[in-house]
């Protein structure tokens, strides 16, 4: 049971590029979720799917796009790297039902030049 | 709105020092939940511990124990003898439902805790 793991787990972009991160999860959750972390600002909700084939956007959406074909699997595409997408890119996952923990995977640290 | 603060950005402390982490939120929800996270310098984020709004029972794991207090919106985290293992930054965040179904967690910034030798 590996949990919520994540791919690549480093990245170099230059400006204009694009890039599919990926994160799988094996404990069949329902609930996928991708968050950004910057310095001094804690997380902050990218994307988030409630099941297989369905996706919202959360609080800073802009930039990226997300697809879940497989209910294992979440994508988050950038389709047009920035700078201001440096970051550490954590997905989490959690089961359905009230209010459930989120587990996080080991992150991608992704660096926009 | 839905909010953390964790006021304290930075402590240090030296090794078998108790201290006391500070979390204070803001909902207009009356069912929610509060997490307390992880972050070693390895950079994941571990899980610690989960308490719904009806629960106000303080609880202790280890070293580790929370104090949860409604009436001033707080969720303080305790480490007693801290060893130097402890070090990392630690979140506190709040569960906050989404429509549509699921929840995201709002969290705080952060603080980073050090404990010398």
């Amino acid at each position: 049971n590996a949990g919520v793991t994540q791919t690549p787990k480093f990245r170099v972009l230059k400006t204009g590029q694009s890039m599919t991160l990926l994160c799988a999860q094996d404990m069949n959750h329902e609930y996928m979720y991708w968050y950004r972390q910057d310095p001094g600002m804690g997380l902050r909700l990218i994307h988030y799917s409630v099941g297989e084939g369905t996706t919202a956007k959360g609080e800073v959406p802009d930039g990226y796009n997300v697809s879940r074909l497989k209910k294992q699997n979440f994508l988050l595409g950038l389709e047009s790297a920035a700078p201001s997408q440096t970051s550490v890119y954590f997905c989490a996952s959690r089961p359905q039902g009230p209010q459930e923990t989120q587990y996080f995977g080991p992150g991608t640290r992704l660096l926009v030049l | 709105a839905q909010k953390v603060t964790q006021a304290q950005t930075e402590i240090s402390v030296v090794e078998k020092e108790d201290v006391t982490l500070d979390c204070v939120y803001e909902t207009r929800d009356t069912t929610y939940y509060l997490f307390w996270y992880k972050q070693p310098p390895s950079g994941e984020l571990v899980f610690l511990i989960r308490r719904n709004s009806f629960d106000e029972q303080n609880e202790i794991s280890g070293r580790y124990s929370w104090n949860f207090q409604k009436s001033t919106s707080s969720f303080n985290f305790t480490i007693t003898a801290s060893q130097v293992v402890d070090s990392a930054v630690y979140f506190c965040a709040l569960s906050v439902r989404l429509t549509g179904g699921g929840n995201k967690l709002t969290f705080g910034t952060g603080t980073q805790l050090k404990v010398e030798l």
